[in-house]
Formats: C-alpha cells, structure tokens, sequence
C-alpha cells in the first residue's frame, strides 16, 4: 500500500522569501507524483506532476519539485513566494500499474505568506 | 476553467437522511472519482467509476454509493447520514481508469446536523 507524509503541517514565511514544502512516500511499486493547491472553498488544482525521465519537474506559479527515488521523496520548492501564494498544498502518489486504484493524498501543508 | 462542475455547492442535511451529490465530468473523460475531504485533512479515495461501472473503491461502508451514467456524469449518493459524514465530497474527472492527471470540481460542502 502506498501512503504519503507531509513532514510539515504549517509554514509561515515572508513574501518574497523562499519557501520548500516536504513530502516523504512509500510505496512497493513505481509510482507518478503530484502536488496540488488548494484555495480557500475550492477543490485541488494541480501544480506539477512527475511521471518519468527528469527528476526535476517545473510546475505553475513559478512552483518546482525534485523527485529523490533513494530517499522516497518529492519537496516542492519555490525562490520567491507572494502572498497569493497562501493556501493548503497536497502531496499524492498514484500506481499507475494497479486498476482501480486513486490519488493517495497526504494530510497537507498549509503555506501562509505574510508581508 | 477545469470543466469538471458539481452540485449543490452546499447542503445541510439532518442525521439519517439520505444524500445525493452530482458532478459532470470534463468532456472528453471517462472515469470519475469521489474523494471525502474532512476538515483540516487531506482527501480520501471512496470509489471510482470507469464505463459505467465501479473500478475500484476506498475504505467507505457500502452506504456510500454510486453511478456513472452514459455521457460519464456521476452521481454520489449516502444513506443513513452521520455526524461525521460532514466533509467536502470532491469529485474528479480523467481520462482513462487511472489516468495520470485528474481535475478536479469545487466541491460539494455537507453539513449533517
């Protein structure tokens, strides 16, 4: 079974300061890796997703994350964050081998940007 | 604009009754997704429908329940409401059982009282 740790439950930081969220999986299988934004009373939106082929994958928003495979990880990172910024965030893992199955989400992380 | 759209935004229902949340896919998806989204955690998988036909489910009681129908719109339903049923029940639209991106609608916020 695959399951996700998000290492932080609240980051508070200044506009303009950079900023990197953390998330741990295990899995026994390959999976694809995603994180998603989400703002006050709306659903998910999706900020960057690693399938394949480059570890380092560039998202909306000016948002990064870098698969690490040896330390099951996938931080997402950002130089410079606004206060539009401030949100929850979601770290999910998917099995793209295994019929039937879902997003396996985290608990998130919520980014609060202060000027 | 994600395209995936649900109804009602919100809803209050009183413990016991029964629930019906809809949700119309984006075009051109073919499977759908139901998370439940307490509050302060993250979304949990409740089932999925592909063609019409329940693909895969989460670890929800068989009183959460649902359909796809032909032009790949969804229906949520939850009977004998709980307290702790109050959640945002999100759906999400893809292309493909297990397609490597899904988007997501607003969101349908239950209150059972």
């Amino acid at each position: 079974a695959q399951s996700v740790t998000q290492l932080d439950s609240q980051v508070p930081v200044f506009e303009e300061a950079p900023v990197e969220l953390r998330c741990n999986y295990s899995s026994s299988v390959s999976v694809y890796l995603f994180w998603y934004v989400q703002y006050p009373n709306q659903g998910l939106q999706l900020l960057l997703k690693y399938l394949s082929g480059s570890t380092l994958v560039k998202g909306i928003n000016g948002f990064e994350a870098e698969f690490n495979k040896s330390q099951t990880s996938f931080h997402l990172r950002k130089p410079s964050v606004h206060i539009s910024d401030t949100a929850e965030y979601f770290c999910a893992v998917f099995s793209p081998n295994q019929a039937g199955t879902a997003l396996i989400f985290g608990k998130g992380t919520t980014l609060s940007v202060s000027s | 604009e994600t395209g995936v759209t649900q109804s009602p935004t919100h809803l209050i229902k009183t413990r016991g009754q029964q629930v019906t949340l809809r949700c119309s896919s984006q075009s051109g998806h073919n499977t759908v997704s139901w998370y439940q989204q307490a509050l302060g955690q993250g979304p949990q998988f409740i089932f999925q429908y592909y063609r019409e036909e329940e693909n895969g489910r989460g670890n929800f009681p068989p009183r959460f329940s649902g359909l796809q129908f032909p032009n790949y719109s969804s229906e949520l339903n939850v009977n004998a409401l709980e307290l702790d049923d109050s959640a945002l029940y999100l759906c999400a639209s893809s292309f493909l059982s297990g397609g490597a991106e899904a988007f997501f609608g607003q969101g349908t916020r239950l209150t059972v009282v």
